[in-house]
């Protein structure tokens, strides 16, 4: 059972326009959730978090919002460039849960130039 | 400049070979966590430990064991390994201190067992 889903296999946007990824999670325990960004041949890199005391955290062209009642979080890149061309993984874990971080499957985002 | 490094790359093995995969750390983190990617199923934890000769199971440890005998050094072992272990096999290391932790990862190694 997937604690942490990202339906989106693929998005693909043009440059300059908005890239909206979503997150979706099952475990109402989670309290803290990541985005990480990953090249291919490269691991993947933290890109930005938000603790669950938030709605909202903002980093540069990177937005993530988090809405606890509908289990669901997005990240926002406005705007798209096609250097943002990668796989992103959603991530969530709970303090005390262990030292675990659960991932999701990930969606390849493709910028068009 | 944080560094996770991964003992190679790329690695082709026979089945039924003792794989060794290496990952180390020079951020004097506390924790390190071996992942497999596979496509469709994003990273699945493997093992993890959180200190020095600790360990513990994550979420598909079959098939798999771990060492942790430094603190900068956690290594992964396919005792026996099968076709269905071809991957890629990500290690992550991080620390504990100030709450929650981001991981760090290192490059890779994608396994392929013919």
């Amino acid at each position: 059972d997937q604690q942490v889903k990202q339906n989106s296999p693929s998005l693909s946007v043009q440059e300059g326009r908005i890239s909206i990824l979503n997150c979706d999670y099952t475990n109402s325990m989670f309290d803290y959730f990541l985005w990480y960004k990953k090249y291919p041949a490269e691991g993947p890199t933290f890109l930005i978090s938000i603790s669950s005391i938030k709605d909202k955290n903002e980093d540069g062209r990177f937005t993530v919002f988090l809405n606890k009642s509908a289990k669901h979080l997005s990240l926002h890149i406005v705007p798209s460039q096609p250097g943002d061309s990668a796989v992103y993984f959603c991530a969530a874990s709970a303090l005390g849960g262990g030292f675990k971080t659960i991932f999701g499957a990930g969606t390849r985002l493709f910028v068009k130039a | 400049d944080v560094k996770v490094t991964q003992s190679s790359r790329y690695l082709v093995k026979r089945t039924g070979e003792k794989v060794f995969l290496e990952c180390v750390q020079d951020m004097d983190h506390e924790n390190m966590f071996w992942y497999r990617q596979d496509p469709g199923l994003g990273l699945r934890l493997i093992y993890f430990s959180y200190d020095v000769k600790m360990k513990e199971k994550g979420d598909i440890p079959e098939g798999y064991s771990v060492s942790r005998e430094k603190k900068e050094r956690f290594s992964l072992i396919l005792e026996s390994a099968s076709t269905n272990q071809t991957s890629m096999y990500l290690c992550a290391s991080s620390s504990t201190s100030g709450g929650q932790e981001t991981q760090y990862f290192g490059p890779g190694t994608r396994l392929l067992v013919l």
